[in-house]
């Protein structure tokens, strides 16, 4: 069993609809969860970090976390070509990050 | 601040050649990081460093591939003989001693031919 497993995509939604993103993860005792965005040939940037269960927002951004199902879940809302990216889950044990394999979302105008 | 500095950012070599990776992380951040990932793949940890000692460096394959960070500060990733398979980008990241957020530096491209 993978560490991260996110769903494989790709992910195409319209603009100004919801892009739902799922991650689970496999070491119960992971304490910090991440989700970085990852534009083509460019390095991952970090948009959003969640440590405690429950939903945490960021602008367009939702992050919701449920530690007893192992799952974590990105939602943008008001999706934006710009949006248009491969996001990938990242969970942390002991400092050392573990990434999933990423899922692309394209956003279509 | 400056970020995570790499060099260089790409190169092509042939199998069986050497290759060497430089980066310089954020002023101050003690610890540092080497991914490698493959096209269509997350990122995969190959070693972390706290201040100038290893942490953890289970993926990393030992036969080819080498990486020291030297006075704790800037760390250099090498790999020989390239194989095919090493054709990558190869992350450099780092974060504060105990800090939860790594930032990413342009990453190094690598084709082996």
């Amino acid at each position: 069993q993978k560490e991260v497993e996110q769903n494989s995509g790709p992910l195409s939604v319209p603009e100004g609809a919801i892009a739902s993103l799922n991650c689970t993860y496999s070491d119960r005792v992971s304490q910090s969860f991440f989700w970085y965005r990852q534009y083509s040939g460019k390095s991952p940037e970090l948009i959003m970090s969640i440590y405690s269960n429950g939903d945490k927002e960021d602008g367009r951004f939702t992050a919701q976390l449920n530690k007893a199902s192992q799952y974590v879940s990105l939602l943008i809302r008001d999706s934006q070509p710009s949006d248009s990216a491969t996001y990938l889950c990242a969970v942390n044990n002991d400092y050392k990050l573990s990434f999933g394999a990423g899922t692309t979302v394209t956003v279509r105008a | 601040e400056a970020g995570v500095a790499q060099s260089p950012r790409y190169k092509i070599i042939e199998k069986r050649q050497s290759v060497a990776f430089w980066c310089n992380p954020i002023s101050g951040h003690a610890t540092l990081y080497w991914y490698q990932q493959i096209l269509g793949q997350g990122p995969k940890l190959l070693i972390q460093f706290q201040n100038n000692g290893v942490v953890d460096d289970s993926q990393l394959p030992k036969d080819r591939f080498s990486a020291e960070r030297l006075k704790g500060v800037d760390s250099t990733l090498k790999i020989q003989p390239a194989k095919l398979e090493d054709s990558a980008v190869y992350l450099c990241a780092s974060s504060s001693a105990g800090g939860n957020t790594i930032y990413f530096g342009e990453g190094s491209w690598l084709t082996v031919v």
